[in-house]
C-alpha cells in the first residue's frame, strides 16, 4: 500500500488560511470516510485533529478542518498561528483492511 | 488519568526479538480497538496493526511479512507487540494508539489516545 501525497511543506503568515491535500485513491481516501488528520510536534506524539473526514474532536480549535473532493483530502487552518507550526499527516483506512498515513507536511508559520 | 504507556524498547542485534507492551489506564481498555504505530527517526508515521476489542479482527501492514503479532490482555489492560527477525529498518519509536469509541466491528480507524512512544534500535 502506498502512502497518501502530502505536500513537503506549506508556510503561511499570521491570520493566514492555509490548506494541507492528501491525495490517495478510490481504495482508500475516496471510497471511504475513515479519513484522518494529525498534528505532531518535534519529539512528541502525534494529537489528532479531524476524524471521519470533517468531524473536529472536542477541545481542537475551530479553526482546524476538513474536507474532500473525489480522492483528495484536505485540512484547512484558518487564522493561522504561531503555535499552528508543526508536522500534519493524513491517514485513510484502505480496501485491504489496513491503514495508511501520508508522508507529512511541515507547517511553517513565517 | 486517562493514559498509555509504552515500554520493552531497547537495542537488539538483527535477527533478533522483542516484546513491546503498552499499559492503558484512565478508560475501558476492554472496549477499543487498539493499533501499534511506529516512526523512524527524521520520518513519517507508520501503522503497524491493530487488534479489535475482543479479538476478533487483528490486522498487520503489508510489509511486515509476518514478522509481528499483535495481541492483547483485557484483564490487565495491556497491549503486545512481539517482533522477530528484526532488521535496521524496523528502528523506530513504537507507538501505542487506542482507536475511537466503536460500538461493533473492526475499529473507527483513527487514534484518539496516543502514548509516549519507545524506542527501538536494530542495529549491530
Amino acid at each position: 500500500q502506498s502512502a497518501l501525497t502530502q505536500p513537503a511543506s506549506v508556510s503561511g503568515s499570521p491570520g493566514q488560511s492555509i490548506t494541507i491535500s492528501c491525495s490517495g485513491t478510490s481504495s482508500d481516501v475516496g471510497g471511504y470516510n475513515y479519513v484522518s488528520w494529525y498534528q505532531q510536534y518535534p519529539g512528541k506524539a502525534p494529537k489528532l485533529m479531524i476524524y471521519d473526514v470533517t468531524n473536529r474532536p472536542s477541545g481542537v480549535s475551530n479553526r482546524f478542518s476538513g474536507s474532500r473532493s473525489g480522492n483528495t483530502a484536505s485540512l484547512t487552518i484558518s487564522g493561522l498561528q504561531a503555535e499552528d507550526e508543526a508536522d500534519y499527516y493524513c491517514s485513510s483506512y484502505t480496501s485491504s483492511s489496513t491503514l495508511v498515513f501520508g508522508g507529512g507536511t511541515k507547517l511553517t508559520v513565517l | 488519568e486517562v493514559q498509555l504507556v509504552e515500554s520493552g524498547g531497547g537495542l537488539v542485534k538483527p535477527g533478533g526479538s522483542l516484546r513491546l507492551s503498552c499499559a492503558a489506564s484512565g478508560f475501558t481498555f476492554s472496549s477499543y480497538t487498539m493499533h501499534w504505530v511506529r516512526q523512524a527517526p527524521g520520518k513519517g508515521l507508520e501503522w503497524v496493526s491493530s487488534i479489535s476489542s475482543s479479538v476478533t479482527y487483528i490486522f498487520y501492514a503489508d510489509s511486515l511479512k509476518g514478522r509481528f503479532t499483535i495481541s492483547r490482555d483485557n484483564a490487565k489492560n495491556s497491549l503486545y507487540l512481539q517482533m522477530n527477525s528484526l532488521r535496521a529498518e524496523d528502528t523506530a519509536v513504537y507507538y501505542c494508539a487506542r482507536d475511537g469509541p466503536a460500538i461493533v466491528g473492526p475499529g473507527r480507524w483513527y487514534f484518539d489516545l496516543w502514548g509516549r512512544g519507545t524506542l527501538v534500535t536494530v542495529s549491530s
